[in-house]
């Protein structure tokens, strides 16, 4: 069974720091990885996903993420936090195929301090 | 583009009543999911759709639930009778094969059920 873990429930930061989120998964398969922003009262928005070839993929809003295979995690980055970061973020794992399930980690809350 | 468009935003409804949440997918998406978000239980899934046919239902709580798709832009979710711990934030969301199904999400409806 698929399964994906967010090992920091908030982490708070201060504006203009790096952000590091980490998620690990297990699949059996090569996945299919997703991060996803909601900020308060609003929907998922994608900001990158992960298929195959470069392990570092960039997302929108000057976020990136690496896969790694070797420790089955696909760690979320941020160079230099804006206070507009402040949200929840969920990290996916799918399958490569039709009918993507997701299956969704706990998702981290990101608190940014002036 | 317009993405998901889910109705009604934000619904309060007696313990009891019948509540209707209503999707439209983006137009030429093949699947559609719908989600459900909560405090103790993060995101699951509990139903997803293939060219408008129930695949996966696995995660629909109890027979209180129910969802139809009787056509590629639209679905409803419905439960009857509501009950207070079905007050959540339940959200459509869509993806196509060819976008190697990359979902995207609605805003989401906020259900309370008191």
């Amino acid at each position: 069974a698929q399964s994906v873990t967010q090992p920091d429930i908030h982490i708070t930061v201060s504006e203009g720091a790096s952000l590091e989120l980490r998620c690990n998964y297990s699949y059996g398969a090569t996945p299919y990885l997703f991060w996803y922003v909601q900020s308060p009262g609003q929907g998922l928005q994608l900001l990158l996903k992960y298929f195959s070839g470069d392990t570092l993929v960039q997302g929108i809003k000057g976020f990136e993420a690496e896969f790694k295979r070797s420790q089955s995690s696909f760690n979320l980055r941020k160079p230099s936090v804006h206070w507009s970061d402040a949200a929840e973020y969920f990290c996916a794992v799918g399958p490569a195929a039709a009918g993507n399930k997701l299956t969704f980690g706990g998702g981290t809350r990101v608190l940014v301090k002036p | 583009d317009a993405g998901v468009i889910q109705s009604p935003r934000h619904e309060v409804t007696e313990m009891g009543q019948e509540v209707t949440l209503r999707c439209k997918p983006i137009s030429g998406h093949d699947y559609l999911f719908w989600y459900r978000q909560t405090m103790m239980r993060g995101l699951e899934l509990l139903i997803y759709f293939n060219n408008n046919v129930p695949i996966d239902d696995s995660g629909m709580p109890e027979d209180r639930f129910s969802a139809k798709m009787p056509n590629a832009s639209f679905s409803t979710l419905k439960i009857q009778p509501s009950e207070p711990r079905d007050s959540a934030v339940y959200f459509c969301a869509s993806s196509i094969v060819t976008a190697r199904n990359t979902i995207y999400f609605g805003e989401g409806s906020w259900l309370t059920v008191v």
